[in-house]
């Protein structure tokens, strides 16, 4: 079945660091791939996303590019703050049975 | 506004009482799904929904049920609930699109004693 493989954490980073969270997967298809974020005490929340290979999704300074021949799909950031600490999960969905499969989430913690 | 709303956020109680977590989302989706949050495994799915009287079990189904008679709705039963059913809790809607965004609930704490 479909799966995503990402480091747990927790990533600590001093603030204005560059930051990368791996994301690989495996799927059957061409799927569709996400960035999800979730800030303490709330839900998930879309960050970017990409639905074919080569795209690069991007929003408030993260990107990450669909990467078939290495089924990855990355983020980065130049510059990470204080207010960017949070929990990403990277997600895909494939084929047409609307199925989505998350990554287990990785806690970003950015300090002074 | 566009939301998904849950209730209750925040539930505790004994093992073999009978308990419902509503699910409702105003956006016109036709997607609906359930997951648990768990740490160190991340978000699974238990079910989802892809209409009005169509559901489908996810990774997780074991101990749940669903239905789906209105759009809008989707409730997680859990008829029987046990300690291990202790998690956090999240409804998404989203519409069934190859590139769907699901739009999430606030989630649900549960704890089963």
């Amino acid at each position: 079945g479909d799966s995503v493989t990402q480091m747990e954490g927790p990533v600590t980073l001093s603030e204005e660091a560059f930051l990368t969270i791996n994301c690989t997967y495996t799927a059957t298809g061409y799927p569709s791939l996400f960035w999800y974020v979730q800030y303490p005490g709330e839900g998930l929340q879309l960050l970017l996303k990409a639905t074919k290979a080569d795209d690069k999704g991007s929003n408030k300074g993260f990107e990450a590019t669909y990467r078939k021949e290495t089924t990855s799909f990355h983020l980065e950031k130049g510059s990470v703050q204080v207010s960017d600490s949070a929990v990403y999960f990277c997600a895909l969905v494939s084929g047409g049975y609307q199925k989505v499969t998350f990554g287990i989430g990785t806690k970003l913690q950015v300090i002074p | 506004e566009a939301q998904v709303t849950q209730n209750p956020r925040y539930l505790i109680t004994v093992t073999g009482k009978k308990l419902t977590v509503t699910c409702s989302q105003n956006m016109n989706h036709e997607y609906m799904s359930w997951y648990r949050q768990d740490p160190g495994l991340g978000l699974r799915q238990i079910y989802y929904s892809m209409n009005v009287e169509v559901t489908d079990k996810g990774d997780v189904p074991e101990g749940y049920k669903v239905s789906r008679k209105e759009k809008r709705n989707f409730p997680l039963i859990l008829e029987s609930p046990s300690p291990n059913q202790t998690s956090l809790y999240f409804c998404a809607s989203s519409l069934l699109t190859s590139s769907n965004e699901q739009f999430f609930g606030p989630g649900t704490r549960l704890t089963v004693l």
